[in-house]
């Protein structure tokens, strides 16, 4: 079993839609949990991080956490076809002050936003 | 644009042939990660160098090596190369040191092609 739970997708949605995404985890020691949006043949680009258990706003983009669950959720308003792209789960757990954040990525989900 | 440069953008060789990829990390940056990104098991952490040690190792197979130069570039030298080594290869960088979170900004990736 994955450290870290993702639905492929592709999920298809029209332009407008709220869109919902979402990993579940099995490792209770991930304190970091992020959100990537990779555009086709680019890095992955960071949306949005949260700690611990909790939700965090960020424009149209919300991330929620429930730990106590272990699943996370990312949730997209007004989609727009801009939007269109894999996005990556990952995680991490508390390092300590080490300086080294060891990230545990979801396979990701593709998104198609349509006009 | 991450600041996060990587050479060169595609590469194809053959079984059993040696390549190596380059990173650039962000101006200030002292840590640089590796990532392999296969369509069947998503982003996988390899390894990690923070101002030229190595710090962590993750998924990285014998066959790979890699080091982190004076100058704070980053290459990551693949051996005797399989027909499954063919994926994307990402490179991150962060600020490192002694903060309990470090954002990762990724690079745009070298995409291997084993004939």
């Amino acid at each position: 079993q994955k450290e870290v739970e993702q639905d492929p997708g592709p999920l298809s949605v029209p332009e407008g839609a709220i869109v919902s995404l979402n990993c579940t985890y099995s490792n209770s020691a991930f304190q970091y949990f992020m959100w990537y949006r990779q555009y086709s043949r680019k890095g992955p680009e960071l949306l949005m991080y949260t700690y611990s258990s909790g939700n965090k706003e960020d424009g149209r983009f919300t991330a929620q956490v429930d730990k106590s669950s272990k699943y996370i959720s990312l949730f997209i308003r007004d989609s727009q076809p801009s939007d269109s792209a894999t996005y990556l789960c990952a995680m991490s757990p508390e390092q300590r002050n080490t300086g080294f954040q060891k990230l545990v990525f979801g396979t990701g989900t593709r998104l198609l936003v349509s006009p | 644009d991450s600041g996060v440069t990587q050479t060169p953008k595609h590469l194809i060789t053959a079984t059993g042939q040696r390549v190596t990829l380059r990173c650039s990390p962000r101006s200030g940056d002292l840590s640089v990660y590796w990532y392999q990104q296969s369509l069947d098991q998503g982003l996988q952490f390899l390894i990690q160098y923070y101002n030229g040690e190595e710090r962590a190792k993750g998924n990285i197979l014998e066959r790979f090596s890699a080091q982190q130069f004076p100058d704070l570039h980053s290459e990551l030298n693949l051996s005797s190369l399989e027909l499954g080594d063919s994926a994307l290869y990402f490179c991150a960088s962060s600020v490192g040191g002694g903060r309990s979170y470090n954002e990762q900004f990724f690079g745009p990736g070298t995409r291997l092609t084993v004939l």
